[in-house]
């Protein structure tokens, strides 16, 4: 099993659609958690930290659940430009701070 | 401005050669990392150093060698002992703070002829 996993994708959704992302991990060591935007052929950019408490930035919300081991991210009003691959990113506080990436969701936003 | 350099943005390799992979960064990060990235799939972590002089294997580090004598740089080689070294490079950099994201370069692109 690996250590960070994320929803297969692609998902294909209209324009204005709401959009949700899904990732677990396995390692309760796991102390901090992004999540990265990375559009083709290009660098992973982050896009959102993803706090205890869940935190909002704009259209994007992202939670996170330690009990379950899980983190989501949810797209509201789905646009265009929002058509890339989603990485969720932990990273671990006992080895000194290694970054573990998910596979990645590709997304594909349609007129 | 600060940022990451990776160079060169691409790269052909013969079969059989050694290629080294330019890293640097002048964030004053302590934390370094290389992953490579096959098409279609996710960041796999080849090597990370979290201070000068040390570095540590990542998952799939097996043909791969990396040094770390400078804070800024972080360059990788892909020996010949690489079997499928075609694919896209990125090295990133992040401070020690667990709570910190990591920064990329733009990446390499290998291809071997």
């Amino acid at each position: 099993r690996k250590e960070v996993e994320q929803d297969p994708g692609p998902f294909n959704v209209p324009e204005g659609a709401t959009v949700a992302f899904n990732c677990t991990y396995s390692n309760s060591a796991s102390q901090s958690f992004f999540w990265y935007r990375q559009d083709c052929r290009k660098e992973p950019k982050l896009l959102m930290s993803v706090y205890s408490s869940g935190n909002e930035d704009g259209r994007f919300t992202a939670q996170l659940n330690r009990a379950s081991q899980y983190i989501s991210l949810l797209i509201r009003d789905s646009k265009l430009s929002d058509s890339a691959t989603y990485l969720c990113v932990v990273r671990r506080g006992n080895q000194g701070g290694k970054l573990i990436f998910g596979q990645g969701t590709e997304l594909s936003v349609k007129p | 401005d600060g940022g990451i350099t990776q160079s060169p943005k691409y790269l052909f390799r013969k079969e059989g050669q050694n290629v080294t992979l330019s890293c640097e960064q002048n964030l004053n990060h302590d934390a370094m990392y290389w992953y490579r990235q096959d098409p279609g799939q996710g960041l796999r972590l080849i090597y990370y150093s979290q201070i000068v002089n040390d570095f540590q294997k990542g998952d799939i580090a097996e043909g791969y060698s990396v040094s770390r004598e400078k804070k800024e740089s972080f360059p990788l080689t892909v020996t010949s002992a690489q079997k499928n070294p075609t694919a896209f490079y990125l090295c990133a950099s992040s401070t020690h703070r667990e709570e910190t994201e990591a920064f990329f370069g733009q990446g390499t692109r290998l291809t071997v002829v």
